[in-house]
Order: structure tokens, then sequence, then C-alpha cells
């Protein structure tokens, strides 16, 4: 089925250890973006990517590296992971640069950081 | 940097009724786009509405629409005649036209439903 897929669903890292987070789309779209979910803080930018090769930083960069491989994966590293990054993480992607197309989420990995 | 804003972290709604959420923007740009997306305990985002700042016609689908006044920087999403299954987390968000397709969440607001 056509979407956006994450891996892993669900993880549980210890403080220190590190972990990236795949995500996928075979629709063809342009912009990606991760963002992660916190209670009471709603859905909080991480890093997103306009186009293939671009990645800017969103309103929480710190502690995370993104690389965009190429148009279908936009991956999401954390290099030594805090209590902090315990969270749901989500994938999302759109199609063009212009006009209010809609955004297609993942199903969200859920991240423990103990 | 924009921002989204919205202030009711929790709203409940009789069945059959209405309810509004509310939502407010901060941005310098003149072109942008609005969305409310919805979020069921599933925690799948599922759009429910999206309106185009150029348009001052208020954006509609069934029952749901929404109050977009681009001055006041505000964007109220109604629900007529709430139905159990609209209750979920309900999402504004804004997204940059200028900025690389930067799209930006509010903090939501749960929307419990009570028949």
């Amino acid at each position: 089925n056509a979407g956006v897929t994450q891996t892993p669903k669900f993880q549980v890292l210890k403080t220190g250890q590190s972990m990236t987070l795949q995500c996928a789309q075979d629709m063809n779209h342009n912009s990606m973006y991760w963002y992660r979910q916190d209670p009471g803080m709603g859905l909080r930018l991480i890093y997103y990517s306009a186009s293939e090769g671009t990645t800017d930083k969103g309103e929480v960069p710190n502690g995370y590296n993104v690389s965009r491989l190429n148009k279908r994966e936009f991956s999401l590293r954390l290099e030594s992971a805090a209590p902090s990054q315990t969270s749901v993480y989500f994938c999302a992607s759109i199609r063009h640069l212009s006009g209010a197309n809609v955004l297609t989420f993942g199903a969200g990995s859920r991240l423990t950081v103990l | 940097a924009q921002t989204v804003t919205q202030s009711q972290p929790e709203m409940s709604v009789q069945e059959a009724e209405t309810v509004t959420l509310s939502c407010t923007y901060d941005t310098s740009e003149s072109d942008y786009y609005l969305f409310w997306y919805k979020q069921p305990p599933s925690r799948q985002m599922i759009l429910v509405i999206r309106q185009e700042a150029y348009k001052q016609q208020n954006a509609t689908e069934n029952r749901f629409s929404v109050n977009f006044q681009k001055a006041a920087k505000s964007f109220s999403l109604k629900i007529s005649d709430s139905q159990l299954g609209d209750a979920a987390m309900y999402f504004c968000a804004y997204r940059s036209r200028q900025y690389g397709n930067k799209l930006v969440f509010g903090a939501g607001t749960i929307l419990r439903v009570k028949s």
C-alpha cells in the first residue's frame, strides 16, 4: 500500500546508545518531516527536508541528525540517546512545494530511553 | 519564526451539539496554508480541513468548518452535530510557502464527546 513507512515501531534504548529511525515513502513526495510528540507539547518539528539533498532544522533539532538518502528515504539518528528523547516520533511527507497538498504521516515510532 | 497556539488543552461537547476549537498563529508571511488534523487513539494523523491564506472564503468539509480571520491570525474549527467518533486530539497546523514547506503544529486540543 502506498504511504509512509516508519521502522521500528517500538524501541527501548539505554542512555548513551545510538539508533536510527527509518522512514520511506513511495508516493514520489518532495518534502519530508520528522516530528516528536510529547504529552502537552503537541507535535514539534525536529528536522525537515524540502527536497532531495536538502535538510533544515526545525524547532527542536538538538541531539538529532538526519539524512535525506534519496527522494524516498529520510532517516533520523540519535547519536547518544538521552531520557529527554523518550517520545513518539512521526515521519511525514508531502508532494509539492506549493499548493495545500495533504501531509501523509507514518504510524509513529515509540522510543523509550532508560 | 512561525508559531501556532492552541489555548484550549481540553474541550467537551454533548453529542449532536456544536463545538469550536481555537487556534491562533504568528507569522510575517502573507501567503501560507492552515490545517486542522485529527489524531484518534490509534495515533494516526487525519486531515480534517485546510485553508489557503489567499482565499477569503472559509473552508467547509461536511460537519467541519473554519472561521479564518487573517488580520487577527485566527483559525478556529467548528464541529457541528458532534458525534462520538469525533472524540480525538485536534491539531492546528501552519505551513509556510516561503521557508521550504516548513510545517508547524500547535500543542493540540483534546475533544471529548459525551453521549
